[in-house]
């Protein structure tokens, strides 16, 4: 049962460029949503997230956008640096209920 | 470093044995969580512990089991190991298991089961 959905097991970006990854749900009672990056050998580390009540949400280099009505998210680097490298996680919760994690994208930021 | 500690990080065994993987939270964080990772898939949520209660399951197994103990650390007990079970697994904590707390991961246990 996959609520959470990332359908991009890659990305490749030019150092400098905008990186935007994706992330689709199914179930719209999802009302929290978050993004964690994951370098190898490492556990996941919390990066951005975003209430349903918001469409947008910033911090520094990266903005989550959220699509309610086409029940998508996504995540935009900008500019990618290659510290940026990882595997990126989109995750998406339902009030206190356990939370749902998409298979990950792998990017990849070539200097 | 998140604050999360997972002993061990490497683990071999054999198909049919039990094994124990042992997590540590946060230092005041109440609750913890335990994910499986398997190869080219997203984490799955196993199960959910609040200051030493089940609060949350998720796609756990019979064969799975956890508990959080007084002094706060969790133990995700895998017995009757198949193949299938060989994953990374991860426990993450946070103050009191809230939907909108971040979870802070531990590194992660390599289960490999042969």
């Amino acid at each position: 049962d996959q609520q959470v959905k990332q359908n991009s097991p890659s990305l490749s970006v030019q150092e400098g460029r905008i990186s935007i990854l994706n992330c689709d749900y199914t179930n719209s009672m999802f009302d929290y949503f978050l993004w964690y990056k994951k370098y190898p050998a490492e556990g996941p580390t919390f990066l951005i997230s975003i209430s349903s009540i918001k469409d947008k949400n910033e911090d520094g280099r990266f903005t989550v956008f959220l699509n309610k009505s086409a029940k998508h998210l996504s995540l935009h680097i900008v500019p990618s640096q290659p510290g940026d490298s990882a595997v990126y996680f989109c995750a998406a919760s339902q009030n206190n209920n356990d939370m749902r994690f998409g298979a990950g994208t792998r990017l990849t930021v070539k200097p | 470093d998140s604050g999360v500690t997972q002993t061990p990080k490497h683990l071999i065994t054999a198909t049919g044995q039990r094994v124990t993987l042992r997590c540590s939270p946060r230092s005041g964080d109440l609750s913890v969580y335990w994910y499986q990772q398997s190869l080219d898939q997203g984490l799955q949520f196993l199960i959910q512990y609040y200051n030493g209660e089940e609060r949350a399951k998720g796609n756990i197994l019979e064969r799975f089991s956890a508990q959080q103990f007084p002094d706060l650390h969790s133990e995700l007990n895998l017995s009757s190991l198949e193949l299938g079970d060989s994953a990374l697994y991860f426990c993450a904590s946070s103050p009191s298991g809230g939907a909108l707390e971040t979870q802070y991961f531990g590194p992660g246990t390599r289960l490999l089961v042969l």
